[in-house]
Parts: C-alpha cells; structure tokens; sequence
C-alpha cells in the first residue's frame, strides 16, 4: 500500500535551536518526494522537492532534506528556526504515470521565543 | 503572473445541499486535481483532469463530480452533502505528467473552506 508517516503530531522547539522533522514513505514505484508546509487557513507552499540525483535537497528559508532510500525516509531539516516557521508540515509522494500526492498527517511546528 | 485561484474562499451549505467549487490553474499549466483536507488530516486526493477528461480517481463516491474547461479551469461538485464534507477543499495545478515527464512540482491554490451544517 501506498502511504506516508509522519510520526510526530507536534514539536515544540525555541527560536534558534534546531529542527527535524520525519517522514516515512511506502511506495511501489520510484518515489518522488516533497515537502509542503502550511499556515492556518491557507493553502500549501512548497518547500523543497526530490524527483532524482543528489539526495540532500535545499529548498526555500532555509530548509533541506535528505533521502534515504534504505530507509524509505526522507526527512526535513533545519539548522536554526525562527518563529515565522511555526505551521504545519507536509510531506507527500508521488510517482510513477501519475501526479496524484499521498500526504503525511502532517506535524504542527510550535516556536518558542 | 496569478498562481492558481480558487472560488470562493469560504461556504456554509446545509445538508442535502449541492455545492461547486472554482478552480483557475497557474498560466500555462494544463492539468487541475483536487484535494480534500479534513480537519486536522493531511489532503486527500479526489481526482484529476486533464484535456477536459478525469483521469484519475481517489477513494470518493461519486457525489464527489468534477469538470475541466477548454481554458483549463476547473470545477468541483458535490451533491446531497453531509456533514463529513465540511473540510478545506484544495486545487492543484500543474503540467500533464509534471513529474516524470517535466520534474516539476504542483501549485496549490488557498483553498476553499466548505462548511456543511
């Protein structure tokens, strides 16, 4: 069966420290994999993506993400987060003929001053 | 350049009701699925167009009805609603095939937020 795991529902971290987020995946063809993340009430903005090459994927503010295929993960980091990333993260996959996304649970980022 | 847009932003239905949601794809992309997001879920997938045709499918009973216009642009209906559709309604755009063929990723719009009472 296709699916993606995110383990953690919450994370609370203080601004500055830094940041991983999880995500497993289970999928039948060559993965393509993402991360989106959302503010309350909005919609989904991409913060970095992998279709193939390097494993470790920079993205946008700051974030990257590195895949592992032994481990079907494909994980979020950060080295310093500000308050500003408080949302919610997605990951998603997709592959094969299609462009349909299977999503994560989701985590919800919490920032402390 | 608009990214993808989507109508409206917010809608309270009663039970029974039908509902159609918009949905205008980023300029120049072909191809609009559609997402529901349950409180607290991640999105599901609904279906996808593509050349005026659905192509694919997710796991939705065919309340759940689509449409894709020569200009791309999309819609989304749902008949004899109950209180279980009240989620964030999502649409992407994107390139047919985008990631295989192009390795380009989907843009979402802001979503449609349907509350069903």
């Amino acid at each position: 069966a296709q699916s993606v795991t995110q383990p953690d529902i919450h994370i609370t971290v203080s601004e500055g420290a830094s940041l991983e987020l999880r995500c497993n995946y289970s999928y039948g063809a060559t993965p393509y994999l993402f991360w989106y993340v959302q503010s309350p009430g909005q919609g989904l903005q991409l913060l970095l993506k992998y279709f193939s090459g390097d494993t470790l994927v920079q993205g946008i503010k700051g974030f990257e993400a590195e895949f592992k295929r032994s481990q079907s993960s494909f994980n979020l980091r950060k080295p310093s987060v500000h308050w500003s990333d408080a949302a919610e993260y997605f990951c998603a996959v997709g592959g094969g003929n299609t462009d349909k996304l299977i999503f994560g649970t989701g985590t919800r980022l919490q920032v402390f001053p | 350049d608009a990214g993808v847009t989507q109508s409206p932003t917010h809608l309270i239905k009663t039970r029974g009701q039908q509902v159609t949601l918009r949905c205008s794809p980023k300029s120049g992309h072909d191809t609009v699925s559609w997402y529901q997001q349950a409180l607290g879920q991640g999105p599901q997938f609904i279906f996808q167009y593509y050349e005026e045709e659905e192509r694919q499918r997710g796991n939705f009973p065919d309340r759940f009805s689509g449409h894709q216009f020569p200009n791309y642009s999309s819609e989304l209906n749902v008949n004899a609603l109950l209180l279980g559709d009240s989620a964030l309604y999502l649409c992407a755009s994107s390139f047919w095939l985008a990631f295989k063929r192009l390795n380009t990723e989907a843009f979402f719009g802001q979503g449609t937020r349907l509350t069903v009472v």
